[in-house]
């Protein structure tokens, strides 16, 4: 099993409607979560943390995050066709550092 | 304010020369973490120094080596490079424990 997981793309959904990304992940301890937008031929650039169980709301996305269930999920209202790219969910290994794993990535196409 | 420089951009090498890569953290930021991005492997956790010290090591050879600087810039050297070795590599810089992590543009490597 790998550490992390993501949820196999390539995802399609029409410009407007909600895209949802999810990652599990396999270490109990890790307490920091991240999600990174990756453009082809880019970085990656973070679009959210999360660190405590429940949603966090930031704009157009939302994480949720469940540590019983070692999941991590991403929500996008309202896509834009500039929403589509790769993303990554990372999850930090090391408490007092950063060791993040990151998963393989799900591919997002918003389809005008 | 500035974000995280990489240099160089790009940089074509022969199998068995070394390299060094450099990476300027964001201002104030003292922890700066090292990634190797490829296709087939995906992002890949080198290391991680924080105040001149390396205080997280992934899972590769001892030919990755790094060092942090009083200013906290970074330099990653890899040697006897190996075809294998190319690859996207991303520094990224944090304030310091237990958060979210900013990448640069990356030096891209291509070893012939």
């Amino acid at each position: 099993q790998k550490e992390v997981e993501q949820n196999s793309g390539p995802l399609s959904v029409p410009e407007g409607a909600i895209a949802s990304l999810n990652c599990t992940y396999s270490d109990r301890v890790s307490q920091s979560f991240f999600w990174y937008r990756q453009y082809s031929g880019k970085s990656p650039e973070l679009i959210m943390s999360i660190y405590s169980n429940g949603d966090k709301e930031d704009g157009r996305f939302t994480a949720q995050l469940n540590k019983a269930s070692q999941y991590v999920s991403l929500l996008i209202r309202d896509s834009q066709p500039s929403d589509s790219a790769t993303y990554l969910c990372a999850v930090n290994r090391d408490n007092y550092g950063q060791n993040f794993v990151f998963g393989p990535g799900t591919r997002l196409s918003v389809l005008p | 304010k500035a974000g995280v420089t990489q240099t160089p951009r790009y940089l074509i090498k022969t199998r068995g020369q070394q390299v060094t890569l450099s990476c300027s953290p964001i201002s104030g930021h003292r922890s700066v973490s090292w990634y190797q991005q490829t296709p087939g492997q995906g992002l890949q956790f080198l290391f991680e120094y924080f105040s001149e010290t390396q205080r997280n090591k992934g899972n590769f050879p001892g030919r990755f080596s790094g060092r942090q600087f009083s200013n906290s810039r970074s330099e990653m050297n890899v040697s006897t490079l190996e075809l294998g070795d190319s690859a996207l590599y991303l520094c990224a810089s944090s304030s310091g424990t237990y958060t979210e992590a900013f990448f640069g543009q990356g030096t891209r490597l291509t070893v012939v």
